[in-house]
């Protein structure tokens, strides 16, 4: 089974901090996103990667930055964290051809003080 | 451009009775659509998937979905509501590498 691992399912944190949530993928896939979800939104893409060092913004990137250094490892960052970061953040991968799904972590549920 | 429509944010069945999610889709090219249920704190599981070939598509937990593109929809069924159902249940659509989601639908199940 295709497994993908958020490093903690919840964080606190402080205004202005600097914080770094990290996703990592067993099964080789190209394909990494980073997604917050928000009642009533939905889920939207804030990054998405397609191979190492290599990226492109979703739909709603400000405040974030991503780091994808290594094929497994897809790590979200906010530079100076907000409580309006405030969130459920899922990181998700896919194989990168057409007919196949996406597979999500457990998500991070990031409480912005 | 790509866009899922979740009709209905919160649908409320009794235990046993149908189970009708709604989900209309955009999509400028054949669309590869997806349905997916979150439990409480947990991340997606794929319940089911269209790419081609037959349209009316089975799952798992007994749900089933039919692609009419004519109608331009992807609703989700379910014969016989049971209490696990409960659940946020979500639509999406891709075009190779980028998934596009709905708002949502948070099925509530009376007993």
């Amino acid at each position: 089974d295709v497994k993908v691992t958020q490093s903690s399912r919840y964080l606190v944190k402080r205004t202005g901090e600097k914080v770094f949530l990290e996703c990592v993928q067993d099964m080789d896939h190209e394909n990494m996103f980073w997604y917050r979800q928000d009642p009533g939104l939905g889920l939207r893409l804030i990054y998405f990667s397609y191979d190492v060092k290599m990226k492109e913004k979703g739909d709603i990137p400000e405040g974030y930055s991503v780091s994808r250094e290594k094929k497994e490892r897809f790590s979200l960052i906010l530079e100076s964290a907000s409580t309006n970061q405030t969130s459920m953040y899922l990181c998700a991968s896919s194989p990168g051809y057409a007919n196949t799904e996406a597979f999500f972590g457990q998500g991070t549920r990031l409480t912005v003080v | 451009a790509q866009s899922v429509t979740q009709l209905g944010s919160h649908v409320s069945v009794s235990e046993g009775a149908l189970v009708l999610l709604r989900c209309n889709y955009s999509s400028s090219v054949p669309p590869y659509l997806f349905w997916y249920v979150q439990y409480p704190n947990q991340g997606l599981q794929l319940l089911l998937k269209y790419t081609t070939g037959a349209t009316l598509v089975k799952g798992i937990n007994g749900f089933e979905a039919e692609f009419k593109k004519s109608e331009t929809s992807f609703h989700l069924t379910k014969p016989s509501a049971h209490m696990s159902d409960a659940a946020e249940y979500f639509c999406a659509v891709s075009n190779f590498n980028k998934f596009y989601f709905g708002s949502g639908t948070k099925l509530n199940v009376k007993p």
